[in-house]
């Protein structure tokens, strides 16, 4: 089953510009988590956010939640070439963790 | 240890063999997890184990067998495969499987999943 939707499908833009994801989910959670992927490889967990936090920074991250429009975004500053990847949110109410169909990002230089 | 370790990288087999994927973690993780990972797909969630035990399972086939030897390998049987179901198949694990915040799950680089 499939709890989110990312928006938009795919982003292009120019190193040093900043890259905005977007999520939305259908149903109440614990927690809203984003991952990075590389060409078909393994996924790397990038930043979690709890259902009573409402914005949260790690390095060039800032993941905001509004759980009353059931939505998150991620916001990629100064991009660069090496965050060129599919970046996919999770949504967890209880054990699993369920993948929005993710946001292919190419950052060009 | 922050590493899943997975092997095959790469496995091609016919549609009557017998093979199976490995998973590895020393990070004391007490959960496991199979995906499985269509192209430019998500992925979907097959098997959950919590403390060695077989807590979820996605509806997946009986051609897919899930093991949890010990607390830090975790196994998947394949037999009588579909050529439907070559697919990337990726290995995670976390500290637990609890919603409390604690569910940030690792993946290992996956297996390349050919069925001829």
């Amino acid at each position: 089953s499939q709890q989110g939707e990312e928006d938009p499908q795919a982003l292009s833009i120019q190193e040093g510009e900043n890259a905005t994801m977007n999520c939305s989910y259908k149903t109440s959670i614990n927690n809203l988590q984003w991952y990075r992927q590389n060409s078909g490889r393994g996924l790397v967990h990038l930043i979690l956010i709890r259902s009573n936090e409402r914005e949260k920074h790690s390095g060039r991250l800032r993941v905001t939640l509004d759980t009353s429009k059931k939505s998150s975004s991620l916001l990629i500053t100064a991009s660069r070439a090496a965050d060129t990847a599919s970046y996919f949110c999770a949504t967890q109410a209880g054990t699993a963790l369920i993948f929005g169909k993710g946001t292919t990002l190419s950052v060009s230089s | 240890d922050t590493e899943v370790t997975q092997t095959p990288k790469h496995l091609v087999m016919g549609m009557t063999n017998k093979k199976s994927l490995k998973c590895e973690q020393h990070m004391g993780h007490r959960a496991m997890y199979w995906y499985k990972q269509k192209a430019k797909k998500p992925p979907e969630l097959m098997f959950v184990y919590s403390y060695e035990k077989l807590s979820i399972n996605e509806s997946v086939p009986s051609r897919f067998s899930p093991e949890c030897p010990n607390s830090s390998l975790l196994n998947l049987h394949l037999h009588a495969l579909q050529p439907e179901d070559s697919a990337l198949y990726l290995c995670a694990s976390s500290r637990a499987t609890g919603a409390g915040g604690y569910n940030e799950q690792f993946f290992g680089p996956g297996t390349r999943l050919t069925v001829l």
